[in-house]
């Protein structure tokens, strides 16, 4: 089976701009989650959705959102960027959502420089 | 809320020393904890998890146990290689009122020499 995958891998803006990441889950996974990485605030959970239903979020500003589509692709938006959302950007699928075992397949990630 | 605290790092060790990361947790309810280890350049993989107290989870030598007494999830390895140079980090997830979500530790780098 192929793993996450998640497009760009790499990319700069200015503020201000907007930003659309994608990512593809594991054939077969319903559970979408995205994570930001920084170096200060370290993994933090943006949302997850499920059968194209937010189910939870993190404690993000409105200016992240997300959906996702039937076929379980994945896609989040940051609006007006800022200097602070310079980060690494982490989807992660999983088979089954509200489970707490199971084992969440991280994807390679997003690098974003905001400038 | 949910929380997991990490030893700080970096751990810098000889190639075959032991290696001990310690983890300790804060939930409620019966979370599943999880180590994940990424590499430089890439996004985080799953080393191994236990889903109940007194659970192991071990893969590719390393090992935990979870201990809800102390509320730990150490990570193990009897002998270190160069190749697992790496930022591990601890995770739990669900409990009550957390059933989605991953909740990390800082995280921990380890820079085996040779």
């Amino acid at each position: 089976k192929a793993g996450v995958t998640q497009t760009p891998r790499y990319l700069i803006k200015t503020r201000g701009q907007q930003v659309t990441l994608s990512c593809s889950p594991i054939s077969g996974h319903r559970s979408v989650s995205w994570y930001q990485q920084t170096p200060g605030q370290g993994l933090q959970f943006l949302f997850e959705y499920f059968s194209e239903t937010q189910r939870n979020k993190g404690n993000f500003p409105g200016r992240f959102s997300g959906r996702q589509f039937s076929n379980s692709r994945s896609e989040m938006n940051v609006s007006t960027l800022e200097l602070g959302d310079s980060a690494l950007y982490l989807c992660a699928s999983s088979s089954l959502g509200g489970s707490s075992y199971n084992e969440q397949f991280f994807g390679p990630g997003t690098r974003l420089t905001v400038l | 809320g949910n929380s997991v605290t990490q030893m700080e790092g970096p751990v810098t060790l000889s190639e075959e020393a032991f290696l001990t990361i310690n983890c300790t947790y804060t939930a409620t309810g019966y979370p599943s904890l999880f180590w994940y280890v990424q590499y430089p350049g890439e996004g985080l993989q799953l080393l191994l998890k236990a889903t109940k107290a007194d659970d192991k989870g071990s893969n590719k030598g390393f090992e935990a146990t979870y201990r809800k007494e102390t509320t730990s999830f150490h990570l193990e390895k009897g002998s270190v290689q160069v190749s697992d140079s790496a930022v591990y980090f601890c995770a739990l997830k669900g409990g009550s009122g957390n059933t989605g979500k991953l909740i990390f530790g800082q995280g921990t780098t380890l820079q085996v020499k040779p």
